[in-house]
This record gives structure tokens, sequence and C-alpha cells, in this order.
């Protein structure tokens, strides 16, 4: 089993729908976990922290489920600039990502 | 601030040259990482670093060397380059007082022929 996957995707949405994914970890002692959205040819950047079950921020909502080993991300009232990649990865002095979940908004 | 640094942007290297990538940070982060990605794949780490003088091998390590000599900086070796290593490589910095929240530079793209 990877340390760390996610559904590749594409997830192709209308705008304004609500959009989530999974992220499932192998490593139990992963205590904190973290969203990040990548653009096409550009860097990471990140999204969201998730240090205990949850974690909200405007139209984003990252949970954790320690006893099932996943993250989920809900987007909710998508929009098209939501378009993105989006990787999961425990936090960790040696950082694993998850191979990313592509999200298209459609008009 | 200028964050993390990639030097060079873009390259091209026939196969069997040699090159380094340099990635510098000037937010005194104790972790920094390379990464590569290949198109349409996630972030593979390459080798990563939690202090000067220290490295260790991530999940792809092999055609690669690393050394941190400097706290700022995070060079990336290939001794003899290959078509397979073919990519866009990332590097990363990150600190513990902030849970290992990385902070990435723009990338290199390299082409091997």
């Amino acid at each position: 089993r990877k340390e760390v996957e996610q559904d590749p995707g594409p997830f192709n949405v209308p705008e304004g729908a609500t959009v989530a994914f999974n992220c499932t970890y192998s490593n139990s002692a992963s205590q904190s976990f973290f969203w990040y959205r990548q653009d096409c040819r550009k860097e990471p950047k990140l999204l969201m922290s998730v240090y205990s079950s949850g974690n909200e921020d405007g139209r984003f909502t990252a949970q954790l489920n320690r006893a099932s080993q996943y993250i989920s991300l809900l987007i909710r009232d998508s929009k098209l600039s939501d378009s993105a990649t989006y990787l999961c990865a425990p936090s960790a002095s040696k950082i694993i990502f998850g191979s990313g979940t592509r999200l298209s908004i459609r008009p | 601030n200028a964050g993390v640094t990639q030097t060079p942007k873009f390259r091209v290297l026939k196969t069997g040259q040699s090159m380094t990538l340099l990635c510098a940070q000037d937010m005194n982060h104790e972790y920094m990482y390379w990464y590569r990605q290949d198109p349409g794949m996630g972030l593979r780490l390459i080798h990563y670093s939690v202090g000067e003088g220290t490295t260790a091998k991530g999940e792809v390590p092999d055609g690669y060397n690393v050394s941190r000599l400097k706290k700022q900086n995070f060079l990336l070796g290939l001794e003899s380059a290959a078509p397979s290593q073919t990519s866009v490589y990332f590097c990363a910095s990150s600190y513990v007082g902030a849970r290992y929240e990385q902070y990435f530079g723009p990338g290199t793209r390299l082409t091997v022929t």
C-alpha cells in the first residue's frame, strides 16, 4: 500500500457545485496533514492545514478521520478558479505526497 | 524576502552529462527537500535534509546526489543524466514550528536528450 493515496480524478463539476475528495494515508502516527493546491506548471501552494478533527476556511472544509485514516477536502459553491490539482500530505520531517486529484470546474 | 529560489529555471542536457541544481531559501528553515514531478503525476521525494550537513534518501534517490553544506542551500546533482530524469524539479523548505508546512520554489524544468 502506498503511503498516501488519492483518487486521481479528474473531477469535472459545474460552477456552483459542491465537490469532495479523499486522501488515505498508511502511517497511523501522522498527527497533522496538509492540502496543497497546484496550478498547471506551477509550484504547489498550501491551501489548508488539518491538525485535529477538521478545519474550515471559507468555502473549503478539511476533515480528518483517524479511525479510517483518511482526510477529505470539501469545496462548496465551486468557482472556475478552483480548477487545479489538489495534493495531500501528512505532516512529517519526510513529507510524502499523494499523486493529486485533478479538479475541473466548468461554466 | 525571496522565499525559496531555484537555479536554473530551464536546462537541456545530453545523456551522460552532469549538472547541479541549486535551491536557496532565506527563511532560516531547518528542513529542505527535492522533489521531481513527471507529467500528470504527483510529487516524488528524491532526497531531503533535516539540517545543515545532513541528508537522507526519499522515495526515488537513485541517480541523484545532494549536499547541504550551508543551512540556506540545498544542492541536487545528476552525475550522468539519463532521459528518464527528464522532469520538473521542485525544491521546498519547512520548519518544525510550522509542523512542516512547506514552501516551494518555482521549479526547474530539465530535459535530457
